[in-house]
């Protein structure tokens, strides 16, 4: 049963507008969030993250919502940029839920493409 | 090093044979993850290590795997009897305290 879920496997933007990345999750212990970008060949490095006492978390061209009643999570980047092409993975954290210490549930990812 | 190392960073076996994946985590870093991607798949899971000790091993899918870590530094995992749907990437990340996890970048598996 998958804890989190990114029901867009890609997604296709003009360069220069924005970008909305969906994440929804059912575990209602999850208390931190966490986006990660992946290019081909390499590991997912860390973007940006929100803890469940926040709704909004910004940084630069990033802002991550947080949706707790829904249980939805939303990643935005504006403007978009070529090198903003990747994988990107949601990912959730809390206790007892799995996944080691720092316990990461990930969803599948979403292929973010960027065109000129 | 200045990142998290991961060695071979492609490895093609024959079914049935065992493998070997190394990682070598940042430095200082006491927390270390394994997690496999599987073709259109998220981050699975297979197991934590705190220091030298493996307090979740949860996420291992058979007995065929196993992984452990030396020093408190660098990290094994060994497929035993490898099986074609242990084809995957295999990524290795590692954390200090509550820090983001930091990833290699991974080893690609190919069981032919």
């Amino acid at each position: 049963d998958q804890q989190v879920k990114q029901n867009s496997p890609s997604l296709s933007v003009q360069e220069g507008r924005i970008s909305i990345l969906n994440c929804d999750y059912t575990n209602s212990m999850f208390d931190y969030f966490l986006w990660y970008k992946k290019y081909p060949a390499e590991g997912p490095t860390f973007l940006i993250s929100i803890s469940s006492i926040k709704d909004k978390n910004e940084d630069g061209r990033f802002t991550v919502f947080l949706n707790k009643s829904a249980k939805h999570l939303s990643l935005h980047i504006v403007p978009s940029q070529p090198g903003d092409s990747a994988v990107y993975f949601c990912a959730a954290r809390g206790p007892y839920s799995g996944g080691g210490a720092d316990g990461l549930t990930f969803g599948k990812g979403t292929h973010l493409i960027i065109q000129p | 090093g200045a990142g998290v190392s991961q060695s071979p960073s492609n490895k093609v076996t024959e079914k049935g044979k065992d493998v070997e994946l190394r990682c070598d985590p940042i430095s200082g870093h006491t927390a270390l993850y394994w997690y496999r991607q599987s073709l259109g798949q998220g981050l699975e899971f297979l197991i934590y290590f705190q220091g030298n000790s493996a307090p979740d091993k949860s996420g291992l899918p058979s007995d065929r795997f196993s992984a452990e870590r030396t020093g408190g530094s660098v990290s094994t995992l060994t497929i035993q009897r490898t099986q074609q749907e242990d084809s995957a990437v295999y990524l290795c990340a590692s954390s200090q305290g509550a820090s983001p996890l930091h990833f290699g970048n991974g080893t690609r598996l190919t069981v032919t």
